[in-house]
């Protein structure tokens, strides 16, 4: 059974730094393609960034670009995203995905809360 | 800025037929945008239902299906059921590694 779980979520200041986390089982993690999505409260579904199998190519959405950074560790079937200089506007629920051409399997999210 | 266009709201009735569209601001839908369509009730993680514009995701029924209709990408539903009311996001490749979603449709079936 393909199951991914994120981890990390937390309630943090602003300008403050977080790192989630996404352990992946029941596929061949390393030859996927991985995305974060993530869902302000009562928003809709926002792509954030994407990772290539082997790592070697990042995109991000222009909203977080220079402040997250997406990575992969193949070894250890897992996916991260490390944010920096959080603001308000990136308070929601983080999913990873993975999947080719958007064809995504999704975990069950984990909450991040940017608030003083 | 190309933003990616959805239907706020739609409403089908039991055992009717309903076709959400995924549009651009500025230009055409092709199968060059890889459009996808996923589920999602209140509280839940999203489901993918189509990608690659008209493949089926695994255990999703071919009462899902998925095209271009024109300039746009379509997600029809046939045979409504009451389960089926949910919010619907399609999510389209803009290139250069980039993917947008659009803002979502809120079906109602009543």
């Amino acid at each position: 059974e393909v199951q991914l779980v994120e981890s990390g979520g937390d309630l943090v200041q602003p300008g403050g730094s977080l790192r989630l986390s996404c352990e992946v089982s029941g596929f061949s993690f390393s030859s996927f393609w991985m995305t974060w999505v993530r869902q302000a409260p009562g928003k809709g579904l926002e792509w954030v960034a994407q990772i290539k199998p082997d790592g070697s190519e990042k995109y991000y959405v222009d909203s977080v670009k220079g402040r997250f950074t997406i990575s992969r560790d193949n070894a250890k079937n897992s996916l991260h995203l490390q944010m920096n200089s959080l603001r308000a506007e990136d308070t929601a629920v983080y999913y990873c995905a993975s999947g080719s051409y958007a064809s995504y399997t999704w975990g069950q999210g984990t909450l991040v809360t940017v608030s003083s | 800025q190309t933003v990616v266009t959805q239907e706020p709201s739609l409403s089908v009735s039991p055992g009717g037929t309903v076709t959400l569209t995924c549009g651009l601001t500025s230009g055409s839908v092709s199968t060059r945008y890889y459009p996808g369509w996923y589920q999602q009730t209140p509280g839940q993680s999203p489901r993918t239902l189509i990608y690659n514009t008209d493949t089926r995701s695994s255990g999703v029924p071919d009462r899902f299906s998925g095209s271009i209709l024109g300039s746009k990408a379509a997600l029809t539903i046939t045979g409504a059921q009451a389960h089926d009311e949910s919010d619907y996001y399609c999510v389209l490749f803009m290139g250069g590694g980039i993917w947008v979603f659009g803002g979502g449709t809120k079906l109602t079936v009543l």
